[in-house]
């Protein structure tokens, strides 16, 4: 059950767009379509942005897309905002039956 | 309103139990999976537990594995986390959230503080 795995950081200017990976195994992000990305501002709970890979829930912008290839999901945040600067996690189903997250990304505007 | 609203975290001495509330309101509480994940002070997020909609799977991550129960009370629309032997590293920020896959809607959490 180890972490998926984020870049720490990645950064971007306004309309800009910016992707953040999520690399796993055969055994999550490689094996099911289960993938979900979500958006953590500062001091609020998690917020769901993209759900079985590329799926994205009613209310959230457009702007957010999701991929996958083999072992690594991908997040792509288009024409960047400054609303968008927080930390952004995925998560997938694995093998046994369990979840598991990545370590996070802070995504900043410059 | 939909929304989920945990309860019951708080100070407690290592090898101490807890037992974590949720409770759901505004959509049909036994219709979903739900889950509890954490996030340690300045941490990332990790998956703790899940449990299927009549209770009858449940799935947990290695590191509670016989320390933590997960259940619930449908005709209460509760989801619980009794959690026992608590270590420091325990220390943490507990979410309720619904769903198997993926989480649609999580409560503010409630802290628990594993220390001496």
């Amino acid at each position: 059950q180890s972490a998926l795995t984020q870049p720490a950081s990645v950064s971007g200017s306004p309309g800009q767009s910016i992707t953040i990976s999520c690399t796993g195994t055969s055994s999550d992000v490689g094996g099911y379509k289960y993938v979900s990305w979500y958006q953590q501002h500062p001091g609020k709970a998690p917020k769901l942005m993209i759900y079985e890979v590329t799926n994205r829930p009613s209310g959230v912008s457009n702007r957010f897309s999701g991929s996958k290839s083999g072992n690594t999901a991908s997040l792509t945040i288009s024409g960047l905002q400054a609303e968008d600067e927080a930390d952004y996690y995925c998560s997938s189903y694995t093998s046994s039956s369990t979840r598991v997250f990545g370590g996070g990304t802070k995504l900043t505007v410059l | 309103e939909v929304q989920l609203v945990e309860s019951g975290g708080g100070l407690v001495q290592p090898g101490g139990s807890l037992r974590l509330s949720c409770a759901a309101s505004g959509f049909t509480f036994s219709n979903y999976w739900m889950s509890w994940v954490r996030q340690a002070p300045g941490k990332g997020l990790e998956w703790v537990a899940n449990i299927k909609e009549d209770g009858s799977e449940k799935y947990y991550v290695d590191s509670v594995k016989g320390r933590f129960t997960i259940s619930r009370d449908n005709a209460k629309n509760s989801l619980y986390l009794q959690m026992n032997s608590l270590r420091a590293e325990d220390t943490a920020l507990y979410y309720c959230a619904r769903g198997l896959y993926s989480n649609s809607l999580w409560g503010q959490g409630t802290l628990v503080i594993v220390s001496s």
